[in-house]
């Protein structure tokens, strides 16, 4: 799987679009993007995927560039809950793809009033 | 629908004792996993399970024993713990291995060992 590179941290202002990047410049061309985020002392959860396509959900909108080198997870209206550590992740989608699904050190981002 | 639930949340032991962790799915997951998380080391993953039945290695697994007899269940079991565990562990499980990227994360268990 490719690796992922993150800013370690970022602050946004509550009521603002938070834009989280991510590179990931190796990805190939069966491999998708994952965002999740780990709120302090809890478990990681998933926010969203995509593979080439801008891709939205009730929670965010992820936006990969035409040549899928980097991506941005983007909040639209960041609330303080919103502060947790985002995490990038490029992972095949294959049902034969038993591997590990690897966790870097994330983005830490922190939602001020 | 509970989702993934693991028992204890939190636990003190003393070193050489052992102890399992449990970690129960009601989603009908075939994939089921253990993670360990320390401070500046990120997610690291300890086993994993493709089904009732198989189970396989992370990148941590020494110290760890798993078995997954049931789709719901795969306990983490630490014959004798030591220090060097003391850590936050998640348990997570998805549709499929195929599916990992969709994981369903535990609350987590907090464990120190004296």
């Amino acid at each position: 799987d490719a690796k992922t590179t993150q800013p370690p941290s970022m602050d946004c202002a509550e009521g603002r679009a938070a834009n989280l990047p991510c590179n990931h410049s190796t990805i190939s061309g069966n491999e998708y993007v994952y965002w999740y985020r780990q709120i302090h002392s809890q478990g990681p959860q998933y926010i969203i995927h995509g593979l080439k396509n801008n891709e939205t959900n009730e929670m965010a909108s992820l936006i990969i560039t035409e040549d899928r080198k980097s991506s941005t997870l983007i909040l639209p209206h960041a609330t303080l809950r919103d502060t947790a550590v985002y995490y990038c992740i490029v992972r095949v989608f294959s049902s034969s793809n038993t591997g590990k699904l690897i966790f870097g050190q994330g983005t830490t981002l922190q939602v001020k009033p | 629908n509970a989702g993934v639930t693991q028992t204890p949340k939190f636990q003190v032991l003393k070193t050489g004792q052992s102890m399992t962790l449990q970690c129960a799915q009601d989603m009908n997951h075939e994939y089921m996993s253990w993670y360990r998380q320390d401070p500046g080391m990120g997610l690291r993953l300890i086993h994993y399970s493709v089904g009732a039945g198989i189970t396989d290695q992370g990148e941590v697994p020494n110290g760890y024993n798993v078995s997954r007899s049931t789709t719901e269940d795969f306990p983490l079991r630490l014959l004798s713990a030591a220090p060097s565990q003391t850590s936050v562990y998640f348990c997570a499980s998805s549709y499929s291995a195929g599916l990992q990227g969709k994981l369903f994360f535990g609350s987590g268990t907090q464990l120190s060992v004296l």
